[in-house]
Parts: C-alpha cells; sequence; structure tokens
C-alpha cells in the first residue's frame, strides 16, 4: 500500500539552528499537509499545501515556518530558527484532494528535539 | 470551532475483553469523523471514517464507531481486543470543505494479557 515517507525519523538541533524536515507524500496526491505534536499534547494542524502554495495554516505557522515543494516527489518543512518549544514530532500528510471526507494519509512522523 | 474531547486519557483493559474509547465532538454543521491509531515508534493510521450514511462504521482490525448526532458522539468500539490493540487512539473531526482535522487529546490504551 502507497504511504507517506518522512526523513528524518530523529533529529536533535541546537537551538537557534535551522531544520529541514521532509515528506515523500503518496504519488497521486494533490494536498500535502503538516502537523505536530507536542509531547503529551494533541496533534494540532500547521499548514496545508495544494498547487504550489499554501491553501491554509493555522496560528502557530508562524514566519518562522515555511514549506516548499521543491521537485516533483518532495515535501518540506523549515524551520528557520528552532526554539525549545518546537521540539515535538512533526507529521506529514497527504491527500488524494481536498474535499470533505477524504482520507488524510499520516507518515511515520519526525521527532525534533531542539536543546 | 471545531473541537473534539476524549475523556479517558488511559484505559486498561484484559485482552479478550471489550472495548469502548469515547469522543465527543464539537462543529455546528455536518461534521466527518475519524478514528486514527498510532502503535509505539509508528505514524497514525486510519481505523475508520464517517462521513454521511450509515450510522455505524466498519473499520479495519475489527473496530467499529457509532455515529450519534444527538449525543455528538462518535465511540469506537472493539468486542474483543487483543495484545497488538495497545496503541494510542485518536479521534478527529472534519468540516465541510475543510482539509484541516481538529484531534482530540488521545486515549491510551493498554492490554492486560
Amino acid at each position: 500500500e502507497p504511504e507517506v515517507t518522512q526523513t528524518p525519523s530523529h533529529q536533535v538541533t541546537q537551538m537557534g539552528q535551522e531544520v529541514i524536515l521532509r515528506c515523500v507524500p503518496i504519488s497521486n496526491h494533490l494536498y500535502f499537509y503538516w502537523y505536530r505534536q507536542i509531547l503529551g499534547q494533541k496533534v494540532e494542524f500547521l499548514v496545508s499545501f495544494y498547487n504550489n502554495e499554501i491553501s491554509e495554516k493555522s496560528e502557530i505557522f508562524d514566519d518562522q515556518f515555511s514549506v516548499e515543494r521543491p521537485d516533483g516527489s518532495n515535501f518540506t518543512l523549515k524551520i528557520r530558527s528552532t526554539k525549545l518549544e518546537d521540539s515535538a514530532m512533526y507529521f506529514c500528510a497527504s491527500s488524494v484532494d481536498g474535499a470533505s471526507g477524504n482520507t488524510i494519509y499520516f507518515g511515520e512522523g519526525s521527532w525534533l528535539t531542539v536543546v | 470551532a471545531q473541537s473534539v474531547t476524549q475523556p479517558d486519557i488511559h484505559i486498561t483493559v484484559s485482552e479478550g475483553a471489550s472495548l469502548e474509547l469515547r469522543c465527543n465532538y464539537s462543529y455546528g454543521a455536518t461534521p466527518y469523523l475519524f478514528w486514527y491509531v498510532q502503535s509505539p515508534g509508528q505514524g497514525l493510521q486510519l481505523l475508520l471514517k464517517y462521513f454521511s450514511g450509515d450510522t455505524l462504521v466498519q473499520g479495519i482490525k475489527g473496530f467499529e464507531a457509532e455515529f450519534k448526532r444527538s449525543q455528538s458522539s462518535f465511540n469506537l468500539r472493539k468486542p474483543s481486543v487483543h495484545w497488538s490493540d495497545a496503541a494510542e487512539y485518536f479521534c478527529a473531526v472534519g468540516g465541510q470543505g475543510a482539509q484541516k482535522l481538529v484531534f482530540g487529546q488521545g486515549t491510551r490504551l493498554t492490554i492486560n494479557p
């Protein structure tokens, strides 16, 4: 079964450093997402992306975050200057389209630890 | 605004026993409801979803859930749990035309042998 893949599975970074999390969505999917889960808290929506632009973003997704589809297969989340509170599991996801009720498929997540 | 409440943070059941995980949602229109499972070290896997039709939804791994509009609930059930069902379970709601999901806090399920 096709799946969303994410790299790295775990990254430790120093506060203030830039981090890029990578994702390969399912190949025929058109909508891409990033969610995050701080330890012990809810999974939270960060951003959705369609047709090479952000279609929706949450309040969490401020100027230190950016997303990009640099080529035909990868989808990346960049955090410019990491803070301690950015430590979380980051999930990439994709769906066939943005229609209501469409299944959103999640990757296994990338653990980010900021020290 | 959409919200999801999973009242039970942690549930322990014996292997072979029945299971019900509770989920209550808040949404002003017809919701689209999902249950995801996260096994240790794994991503979020879709168990089942409801968006119209029959209010009793069958999913993978023997799970089912019932949508009750009058109670704003979408509880997950399984008649007989297996040790491999130990995981974190998340209920989520999506709205009309919305691409994002709003998740509950999650319920951690422990299975006693």
